[in-house]
């Protein structure tokens, strides 16, 4: 039962451009939800996180939006650099708890 | 580097065997969380311990025990492996003032012949 879905499992994007990662979920009971990103070889790094109470986050080239309705958040990336070349997870955490259920990822590639 | 430590940073062994990975917090950490995360998949939650005390399970397996010492490190314990038990696992810390922030380590590569 994934409760958390990223349905895409790579992104390619040219340098300037932006990057738009998706994730969908499935339980109402989750009131944070985050992205991390991954480079091979090492752990996930925290990026950014958005409240259920808020429907958008921003900290520089990187903007999350919330849709509680659709049940639904992305991670904007503008512009895209070469170095935001990673996999990057989207994950939530479930209200009351210190559960951080998360995707399967999705490998976000940005050429020159 | 996110402070976290893990050994060690790759494991093989056979079927059958037990193997143990230990993690090292970030210091002024009490919390300790365990998580795998096998090929094509994200990370699977195992378990949580808060100041040596379990604070949530998820997808555990029961031939799977973690413990967290005194010191707040804290080791993984996998017996009568198997194949499908090549992962790898990253333990990842916090402080619990940002919820959801992890701090995770470089992991631990297993693989299980």
């Amino acid at each position: 039962d994934q409760q958390v879905k990223q349905n895409s499992p790579s992104l390619s994007v040219q340098e300037g451009r932006i990057s738009i990662l998706n994730c969908d979920y499935t339980n109402s009971m989750f009131d944070y939800f985050l992205w991390y990103k991954k480079y091979p070889a090492e752990g996930p790094t925290f990026l950014i996180s958005i409240s259920s109470i808020k429907d958008k986050n921003e900290d520089g080239r990187f903007t999350v939006f919330l849709n509680k309705s659709a049940k639904h958040l992305s991670l904007h990336i503008v512009p895209s650099q070469p170095g935001d070349s990673a996999v990057y997870f989207c994950a939530a955490l479930l209200e009351n708890t210190d559960k951080l259920i998360f995707g399967t990822g999705t490998r976000l590639q940005v050429f020159p | 580097d996110s402070g976290v430590t893990q050994t060690p940073k790759h494991l093989i062994t056979a079927t059958g065997q037990r193997v143990t990975l230990r993690c090292s917090p970030r210091s002024g950490d009490l919390s300790v969380y365990w998580y795998q995360q096998s090929l094509d998949q994200g990370l699977q939650f195992l378990i949580q311990y808060y100041n040596g005390e379990e604070r949530a399970k998820g997808n555990i397996l029961e031939r799977f025990s973690a413990q967290q010492f005194p010191d707040l490190h804290s080791e993984l314990n996998l017996s009568s492996l198997e194949l499908g038990d090549s992962a790898l696992y990253f333990c990842a810390s916090s402080v619990s003032m940002s919820p959801g922030e992890l701090f995770f380590g470089e992991g631990s590569r297993l693989t299980v012949l």
